[in-house]
């Protein structure tokens, strides 16, 4: 089955420490994977994706992810923590349903951050 | 650049009430989703046009959820009839296409649903 998953549903970091936040995935053929950050009462926020190339992606707010083939892992990292992003973290990754050229992302459940000062 | 439109942002309806929901994308983007947020959980998409027409519709619950997008730009989104587990926050977003770079959603503000 095609799926993506977020092992934790909450990191602590302290404020100015490196942080990073997991995601794996499961998918045939090669993945289009996403993060995107919700903050309470808001929608989400697109931070970064990765479709093809360099396996470092680079984004928003100082956030950059890290594409493993091997490991089939997407994993949300910043140097340093600010207390602005604590917030609902989601992965998703594109999965085909029906049919040739028929995509839908499907997110993880989500893992809470929270930047202790 | 304006972001994606939703209205309302709350609504408090009771079980068995019929419900609506409004989105307007950003500008040019063709293809519109609509999402169900659970507490707790990711979204999950109920339905995708592209365009005017349906792209899928799988996840939605036909018997009671119906959404149309007649001119190809906004979208409304209805309940009805409401049921307990229907309490959820909506999201809609759009996307340029739905190809390779074009397929970055950018998702509305969202509207937060209970149902009584």
């Amino acid at each position: 089955a095609q799926s993506v998953a977020q092992p934790e549903d909450q990191v602590n970091v302290a404020e100015g420490n490196p942080l990073t936040v997991k995601c794996t995935y499961s998918v045939s053929g090669n993945p289009y994977l996403f993060w995107y950050v919700q903050y309470p009462n808001r929608g989400l926020q697109f931070l970064l994706k990765y479709i093809t190339g360099d396996n470092l992606v680079k984004g928003s707010y100082g956030f950059e992810a890290e594409f493993n083939k091997s490991q089939t892992s997407f994993h949300l990292k910043k140097p340093s923590a600010l207390v602005s992003d604590s917030a609902l973290y989601f992965c998703a990754v594109r999965v085909s349903y029906s049919g040739a050229g028929s995509y839908q992302l499907t997110f993880g459940k989500g893992t809470k951050l929270s930047v202790i000062p | 650049e304006a972001g994606v439109a939703q209205s309302p942002r709350y609504k408090i309806i009771e079980k068995r009430q019929s419900v609506a929901f409004w989105c307007n994308p950003i500008s040019g983007h063709a293809t519109l989703y609509w999402y169900q947020q659970i507490l707790g959980q990711g979204p999950k998409l109920l339905i995708q046009f592209q365009n005017n027409g349906v792209v899928d519709d799988s996840q939605l619950p036909k018997d009671r959820f119906s959404a149309e997008r007649l001119k190809g730009v906004d979208s409304t989104l209805k309940i009805q009839p409401a049921k307990l587990e229907d309490s959820a926050v909506y999201l809609c977003a759009s996307s340029l296409g739905s190809g390779g770079y074009q397929e970055t959603q950018y998702f509305g503000p969202g509207t937060r649903l209970l149902v009584l």
